[in-house]
């Protein structure tokens, strides 16, 4: 069965300060998905990233960047700078090829970055 | 803006009283998903719609239904709520399944408060 471990339950920086999301999953299919999702205090889930199992380059995306291992079934999240617009929950979540029952998400890091 | 609509953002029912809750998308996707989040925890899957086709989780209970009438529109029908079905309810679509590794738009959610 598919699963997302995210370890870090709540992380709290100071503005400026980089942070790193961790992300663990566990798959015994070959072709799957891995997704990061953003749920501001509003409340609505916003899609960061998607990346396929066959792509291990990491992504760099203003301060945001990811950092996909496929030997240590990781996807790890880094914030570059945080700014307290980025407090928030974030997930993330694996989507298996062959799995019809889409994503599965992990229990979510909150992030508080203080001023 | 092409978006996920949700009406209403709150909706306050009394316990056994029938609610719906609904669901718009002028994205044109043939996924619609429903989901439940309670606090502090990941959304989880009820069901989804892809096109008229529907998918109910194992593990959904049955007081929870679903409609789509056409493309656009989704609705989630909960027929006797009891206190522990105060949650966010979350609507989604994507373009196709997730196992094609679409990702997933997410509309604001509509807060259930059952009293």
């Amino acid at each position: 069965a598919q699963k997302v471990t995210q370890a870090q339950t709540e992380i709290s920086v100071v503005e400026k300060e980089d942070v790193t999301l961790d992300c663990v999953y566990e798959t015994r299919d070959t072709t799957y998905y891995l997704f990061w999702y953003k749920q501001p205090p509003s409340g609505e889930l916003v899609f960061l990233i998607r990346r396929n199992s066959f792509d291990e380059q990491n992504e760099i995306s203003g301060r945001y960047s990811w950092n996909f291992q496929k030997s240590t079934s990781s996807f790890n999240f880094t914030i570059t700078a945080s700014q307290v617009v980025d407090s928030a929950v974030y997930f993330c979540a694996l989507g298996e090829l062959y799995n019809n029952n889409d994503m599965r998400f992990g229990a979510g890091t909150r992030l508080t970055v203080k001023p | 803006d092409a978006m996920v609509i949700q009406n209403p953002r709150y909706q306050v029912t009394q316990f056994g009283k029938p609610v719906t809750l609904s669901c718009s998308q002028t994205l044109n996707h043939n996924v619609m998903y429903w989901y439940q989040q309670k606090s502090s925890q990941a959304p989880k899957l009820l069901f989804h719609y892809y096109d008229k086709d529907f998918n109910n989780e194992a593990d959904t209970p049955d007081n929870f239904q679903s409609r789509r009438p056409n493309t656009s529109f989704c609705f989630l029908d909960i027929r006797s709520p009891g206190l522990g079905d105060a949650a966010m309810y979350l609507c989604a679509t994507s373009q196709e399944r997730g196992r094609r590794g679409y990702e997933q738009y997410f509309g604001p959610g509509t807060r259930l408060t059952v009293t």
